[in-house]
């Protein structure tokens, strides 16, 4: 099936510095991929929608300038964790809709240690 | 906000049918009812999806209400790969459509 691959599964920064998340679409065009970020033992909780070609669309809270959201294909949607701080550790998944009435593909995930 | 209510745990046993049932009291005509699956450390996976007719697939059944306002995500025979945190989740017929996440169902299965 449609497969979203997401890199890298597993990353380690220190204060201050800034991490980049790619997610692809594999075999199929998302013109909108959804960013989402877990903390332990809670829920998936929706941070941005990205859309190609244009700017992303933020829940409330999250700040923008902070995740910094590009979608410039129709395969490739990043996100980018600016000055990171240890409170920044998470995991992130992002998220595609293979097609208009079916079901999302999800990311495997990357999980983020700030030291 | 998420709008469907699960029950926080389940338990059950291997080779055995498991029900995970979920309210979605405030369904509109043009929700899908989605389920996904978590297991640790990995991204969510799509187990069903379906709009107002029973659906069947591989991995499960869905059995939605007459009324839209509960469904029944059924594992015929579970396996221990079958543990995992359940979610359902309400969305949007059509389109790329968020998908807001409550806190699922945590399903555990004994040997």
């Amino acid at each position: 099936g449609a497969v979203v691959s997401q890199h890298p599964s597993r990353v380690i920064c220190k204060s201050g510095t800034s991490v980049k998340i790619e997610c692809r679409s594999l075999d199929f065009q998302a013109t909108t991929m959804f960013w989402y970020r877990q903390f332990p033992k809670q829920s998936l909780m929706l941070m941005a929608t990205s859309n190609e070609g244009s700017k992303a669309t933020y829940e409330q809270g999250v700040e923008k300038d902070k995740f910094l959201i590009n979608h410039a294909s129709l395969t490739l949607s990043t996100l980018t964790v600016t000055s990171a701080h240890p409170e920044d550790s998470s995991f992130y998944i992002c998220s595609a809709r293979v097609s208009p009435f079916g079901g999302y593909t999800f990311g495997s995930g990357t999980r983020l240690t700030v030291v | 906000d998420a709008k469907t209510t699960q029950p926080n745990s389940m338990e059950s046993n291997e080779e055995e049918p498991v029900h995970l049932p979920c309210n979605h009291s405030t369904i509109s005509g043009t929700d899908y009812i989605h389920w996904y699956r978590q297991l640790p450390s990995q991204g969510p996976e799509y187990v069903i999806h379906g709009l107002t007719s029973n659906v069947n697939n591989r991995m499960a059944s869905l059995a939605i209400a007459e009324d839209r306002k509960s469904s029944t995500l059924i594992l015929h025979r579970a396996t221990l790969r079958d543990a995992a945190v359940y979610y359902c989740i309400q969305g949007a017929l059509q389109g790329a459509q968020k998908l807001v996440f409550g806190q699922g169902t945590r399903l555990t299965i004994n040997p």
